[in-house]
């Protein structure tokens, strides 16, 4: 069965410091995808990035950044120079194979709670 | 934007009755979701469609109903409330794989308290 961990419950930082958030996933699909969300204070869930299992090119975009490696099936994310905007919990998450009518459905971690204090 | 309206936005129910959550969607996607969240779970499916009448279960079902009879809506229902049922209720669509961008894009949430 699909199952994705993230190990760290809370994180906490000193605002402008670099934080890495952590993603082990386990799935038998050949073809996959992961994503991360963020979730403020506020309660939305917001897309951060959708990677592809054949996709294991890094991506980068402005303070954050993502490095997916499939031989250690990790998706962790990393965001620079942490801002206190950036206090949220962050989910990692995988798409389930193909169910019912060709749905796909997501298994998220239980989140991680990141605090950047100023 | 895919134009998910979640209703009611918070809801207090007394242990027992019945409660029906909708979600409404304007974009006709086919896939929709009710996930629960709760601290220390992160988020949880509890029933998903894959289209008009078409619905299955997920990995929290007990206790809940759904139903689809329109492509833009999606309605949980909790038959008899308990307090386990406190939580945090997102809806989300998604579009399909082979047809274009795939993603989710989930509701404002509806908080619900049983009480």
């Amino acid at each position: 069965a699909q199952k994705v961990t993230q190990a760290q419950t809370e994180i906490s930082v000193v605002e402008k410091e670099d934080v890495t958030l952590d993603c082990v996933y386990e799935t038998r699909d050949t073809t996959y995808y992961l994503f991360w969300y963020k979730q403020p204070p506020s309660g939305e869930l917001v897309f951060l990035i959708r990677r592809n299992s054949f996709d294991e090119q890094n991506e980068i975009s402005g303070r954050y950044s993502w490095n997916f490696q499939k031989s250690t099936s990790s998706f962790n994310f990393t965001i620079t120079a942490s801002q206190v905007v950036d206090s949220a919990v962050y989910f990692c998450a995988l798409s389930e194979g193909r169910g019912q009518g060709g749905s796909e459905k997501l298994v998220f971690g239980k989140g991680t709670k990141l605090t950047v204090n100023p | 934007d895919a134009g998910i309206t979640q209703s009611p936005r918070h809801k207090v129910t007394e242990t027992g009755t019945p409660v029906t959550l909708r979600c409404h969607q304007t974009e006709n996607h086919r896939y929709m979701y009710w996930y629960r969240q709760d601290p220390g779970h992160g988020l949880r499916l509890i029933h998903y469609s894959y289209g008009v009448k078409d619905t299955d279960k997920g990995e929290v079902s007990d206790g809940y109903s759904v139903s689809r009879s329109k492509t833009e809506d999606f309605l949980l229902t909790l038959e008899s409330a308990t307090s386990s049922q406190t939580s945090v209720y997102f809806c989300a669509i998604s579009t399909d794989r082979d047809r274009g961008i795939y993603g989710y894009t989930f509701g404002s949430g509806t908080r619900l308290t049983v009480v």
